[in-house]
């Protein structure tokens, strides 16, 4: 079975342009959720996703991050414009709501703006 | 106060031995519990999910303590490919939110 499926893996950028990261969640998933990793501050939560409307946005930074997901199997994490502390590696995961049922994680977006 | 706190170690063990780790979590209504593996430069992965009864898998055994809300992890017979970091997960009482610990640094010596 496929897992979560994230592109790009790698992203390189200049202070300024505009990154959107992409992701595929598990098929029959209705859950998803995009992470932010960075050695400083661990693994953040900066969106969920419940039935494709977004439930809690309470830790996107700031107005340069928007999350779209329009559909059961697609969601964007938009950052614009992107800056240097945007660095970090952003992880999409999906879950089938519910009690017991765990998250399951994409390979990951590493992200670096210069 | 956080959701879940961990030890972040780390925790430096000889091959073979024996290593547990501990996590606490505060919603005294949380309900649903998992250990996650996290290697360098990859993404989080399940190891296990975490029963009321305590379960095991192999060298791994899992147990809740929701009197005192903490859950544990304990590895037995220590193999270098443990080294990693694992992360306690603690949901929300419907099970629809996620909290994570910030994960305890292991390294297996030979």
């Amino acid at each position: 079975d496929a897992g979560v499926i994230q592109s790009p893996r790698h992203e390189v950028t200049e202070m300024g342009q505009e990154v959107t990261l992409r992701c595929k969640p598990i098929s029959g998933h209705n859950s998803l959720f995009w992470y932010r990793q960075t050695m400083m501050r661990g693994l953040e939560l900066l969106i969920y996703f419940n039935n494709n409307v977004p439930i809690d946005d309470s830790g996107m930074p700031e107005d340069r991050f928007s999350a779209k997901m329009p559909n059961a199997s697609f969601s964007t994490l938009k950052i614009q414009p992107s800056e240097p502390r945007d660095s970090a590696v952003y992880f999409c995961a999906s879950s089938l709501s519910g009690l017991g049922s765990p998250l399951h994680f994409g390979n990951g977006t590493r992200l670096t703006v210069t | 106060r956080k959701e879940v706190e961990q030890d972040p170690g780390p925790f430096n063990v000889p091959e073979g031995a024996t290593v547990a780790f501990n996590c606490t979590y505060s919603n005294s209504a949380s309900q649903s519990f998992f250990w996650y593996r996290q290697d360098c430069r990859k993404e989080p992965k399940l190891l296990m999910s975490v029963y009321s009864s305590g379960n095991e898998d192999g060298r791994f055994t899992a147990q809740l303590n929701r009197a005192s809300q903490y859950i544990s992890l304990l590895i037995r017979d220590s193999k270098l490919s443990d080294s990693a970091t694992y992360l306690c997960v603690v949901t929300t009482s419907t099970g629809n939110q996620f909290y994570f610990g910030t994960g305890t640094s292991l390294t297996v010596i030979p």
